[in-house]
């Protein structure tokens, strides 16, 4: 059973571009989150989605940032206008269920993001 | 705001001895908790997990403990490996859904 993928693992903008990261949850997973980490620094939750549904929006930016989980295909999130401060490391988790321990989440292995 | 946060940045331990990471917690209705390991340029692995209606679960080498009462949340790795060496931290979860929240992070370094 395939883990959390996610691509590209390292993308490299300049000011003013669109970044697109990719999310491909595990198998049997429905659920999708979003988190931002800066160097040194813990993980900052952004968004949780479902298919075709943005449950929690709360910790993203409500300017420039939208993300999305299609009821085919990975999850999105895209970053218009990208400034020098929306370098950072990228990570998607997913998990099963929200019922008892089946919501532990899964994280893949990020996409690190360089604004130039 | 409620936070989870940890006690000590870093930690360095010699090879084959037991680490002890803290963290504290200050949402009183966090239900679940979570450890994570995250080496580096990887995403957070997890390790265990306790509900709070425990005080104590134990894994591989590992062994989470609960102390509601202080709110504080403990990972005890015994006879740590060079491979232990990384990032960990807590994150807590009270709702109905996984919006978890982490902490700083402890960097364990294992001192061969």
């Amino acid at each position: 059973n395939a883990g959390v993928m996610q691509n590209p693992r390292h993308l490299v903008r300049r000011r003013g571009q669109e970044a697109r990261l990719r999310c491909s949850p595990m198998k049997g997973h429905s659920h999708v989150y979003w988190y931002r980490q800066l160097p040194e620094e813990g993980l900052k939750f952004m968004v949780y989605l479902q298919k075709e549904n943005i449950i929690d929006e709360s910790g993203m930016p409500k300017e420039r940032f939208s993300a999305e989980f299609p009821k085919e295909g990975p999850s999105i999130l895209r970053i218009q206008q990208v400034v020098r401060g929306d370098s950072a490391a990228y990570f998607c988790a997913s998990s099963p269920s929200i019922a008892g321990l089946e919501k532990t989440q899964y994280f893949g292995p990020g996409t690190r993001l360089l604004v130039l | 705001g409620e936070s989870v946060g940890l006690h000590l940045p870093t930690l360095s331990v010699q090879e084959g001895d037991n680490s002890i990471i803290n963290c504290a917690y200050s949402n009183s209705a966090s239900d679940y908790f979570i450890w994570y390991k995250q080496e580096s340029g990887k995403g957070p692995q997890f390790i265990i997990d306790i509900r709070s209606n425990m005080d104590k679960r134990q894994g591989q080498r590992v062994t989470v403990l609960l102390n509601k009462t202080v709110k504080h949340l403990s990972l005890q790795i015994a006879a740590t490996q060079p491979g232990d060496s990384a990032v960990y931290f807590c994150a807590e979860n009270s709702g109905g859904y996984q919006k978890v929240t982490f902490g700083t992070g402890t960097k364990l370094q294992v001192i061969p």
